[in-house]
């Protein structure tokens, strides 16, 4: 069966630092892959997908990036965190080009201070 | 305009009440709808799909309404444990990327 990983699961980072967040995917090959964001009391916003390794399309500018340097690991990154990237970050993925729903990770709960 | 929207409630409702949830959705294209459940600082969890003909999982109903573009959700015989917020998820046809819409949530509490 299919499982999704995705670490670390709370993280408080302080303004300025780095970020890497990394999702991976078992039982699987060729997912599509997904970053969404959910902010305190908000919905859930698109950041990253990828169909493919070395593959990622932006939905929204920002100082967030990704990276898909395997088939089923998928990577958030950023140089220097904002205030306003704190929120809860969730990896989710399902099979390519299908009428499925996601699978979500467990999500990170990051807080920048 | 939004692409999937919903009553953001909150609904508060005692134990053994029926709730019902609506959301429409602005592309008529679209292609395969969903409703997810998310509880308090976890995942969205798919809660069921929705089908053209509507569909029954135990005491959860969900009908779809392609005319009208709208989508709910009956939850009959409320349970505690039903306490959650409720995403109507919506997909675009022809989208090979497979890229699913959210809806902001509807808050269900249930009150014993």
């Amino acid at each position: 069966s299919q499982t999704i990983h995705q670490w670390p699961a709370t993280l408080v980072q302080p303004v300025g630092s780095p970020l890497s967040l990394e999702c991976t995917v078992e039982g699987t090959s060729n997912p599509n892959l997904y970053w969404y964001r959910q902010a305190a009391g908000r919905g859930l916003q698109l950041l990253f997908y990828s169909v493919g390794i070395g593959q990622i399309s932006s939905e929204v500018p920002q100082n967030l990036s990704a990276s898909r340097p395997q088939d089923r690991q998928f990577i958030l990154s950023s140089k220097k965190l904002l205030l306003s990237d704190s929120g809860f970050y969730l990896c989710a993925w399902t099979p390519g080009g299908g009428y499925y729903g996601y699978t979500f990770g467990s999500g990170t709960r990051l807080t920048v201070v | 305009r939004k692409e999937v929207e919903q009553d953001p409630g909150p609904f508060n409702v005692p134990e053994g009440a029926t709730v019902a949830f609506n959301c429409t959705y602005s592309n008529s294209a679209s292609q395969s709808f969903f409703w997810y459940r998310q509880d308090c600082r976890k995942e969205p969890k798919l809660l069921m799909s929705v089908y053209s003909s509507g569909n029954e999982d135990g005491r959860f109903t969900a009908q779809l309404n392609r005319a009208s573009q709208y989508i709910s959700l009956l939850i009959r015989d409320s349970k505690l444990s039903d306490s959650a917020t409720y995403l109507c998820v919506v997909k675009d046809r022809g989208s090979t990327l497979g890229r699913l819409y959210f809806g902001r949530g509807t808050q269900l509490t249930v009150w014993p």
